[in-house]
C-alpha cells in the first residue's frame, strides 16, 4: 500500500448499532497514525494519535487500535448515536489523510 | 488557549491574481500543515512546515508555496490563480506531526472567480 486507504467509504447504521472502519497504510517508515472525526461545516476533531504497534486507544464509545506491522487500524464506535453521524478520517505519518468514511447514524 | 486561527475565512479573488492566506497556531506547536478541501474530495495535503522548514511537500504545483516564521505562523501563497483552486484551504498545528494531536483551523474558502 502506497496511500492510506479507507473502507468503506460510507456507512448506514440504526441507532444503538456498533460499528467499525478500517485505515491502511504503507507499513514501513512508520511513526504515527491519526484519527478525526469531521462534522458538516465544522473543522476536523482530533480523535486519537497512536504511535506503537498494539496501541489501542478510546475516548468515551470509541476506540482503536492499531498494527503497523501490518500497516492498519481499526476504529470502532460502540452504541452509535445520531450526533457520531460524521466524516471519519485516518491521517498517516506527516498528515497524509485517507478519503475517509462517511458514517450516518439513523435514529 | 487560543485556537488555531486563520484568516481571512473568506476571499474571492479573479484569474490570474495571487493571494496569501495566514495561520496562526497554537502557542507552543512548531508544526503547521497546509490542506486543500474541493467538493467531492478528501484533504489534499499541501505541505507541511516545521520550524521554520518545509519537512514535507504534496503533489501541488509550484504556484502554491508556503512559509513559516519564527513565531512559527504560516502563510500560504497561491500565485496565478485558477478556477480550480477555488477550495477550502485549512491548516493545522501541533507540536509535532509525527508525535501529537494537530488542531485544525476554520479554513479559508477561496472563491476564484
Amino acid at each position: 500500500i502506497l496511500n492510506v486507504e479507507q473502507s468503506p467509504q460510507s456507512l448506514h447504521v440504526q441507532e444503538g448499532d456498533s460499528t467499525n472502519f478500517t485505515c491502511s497504510f504503507p507499513s514501513s517508515n512508520f511513526y504515527a497514525l491519526h484519527w478525526y472525526r469531521w462534522e458538516t461545516a465544522k473543522s476536523p476533531e482530533a480523535l486519537f494519535v497512536m504511535t506503537l504497534n498494539g496501541d489501542e486507544k478510546k475516548k468515551g464509545r470509541i476506540s482503536a487500535t492499531l498494527n503497523t506491522k501490518e500497516g492498519y487500524s481499526y476504529l470502532y464506535i460502540k452504541g452509535s448515536q445520531p450526533e457520531d453521524s460524521a466524516t471519519y478520517l485516518c491521517a498517516f505519518n506527516d498528515m497524509r489523510f485517507g478519503a475517509g468514511t462517511r458514517l450516518t447514524v439513523k435514529p | 488557549k487560543a485556537g488555531v486561527t486563520q484568516t481571512p475565512r473568506y476571499l474571492i479573488k479573479t484569474r490570474g491574481q495571487q493571494v496569501t492566506l495566514s495561520c496562526s497556531p497554537i502557542s507552543g506547536h512548531r508544526s503547521v500543515s497546509w490542506y486543500q478541501q474541493t467538493p467531492g474530495q478528501g484533504l489534499q495535503f499541501l505541505f507541511e512546515y516545521f520550524s521554520e522548514t518545509q519537512r514535507n511537500k504534496g503533489n501541488f504545483p509550484g504556484r502554491f508555496s508556503g512559509r513559516q516564521f519564527s513565531n512559527s505562523r504560516s502563510e500560504m501563497n497561491v500565485s496565478t490563480l485558477e478556477l480550480g483552486d477555488s477550495a477550502l484551504y485549512l491548516c493545522a498545528s501541533s507540536f509535532d506531526t509525527y508525535q501529537g494531536l494537530a488542531f485544525f483551523g476554520q479554513g479559508t474558502r477561496l472563491t476564484v472567480v
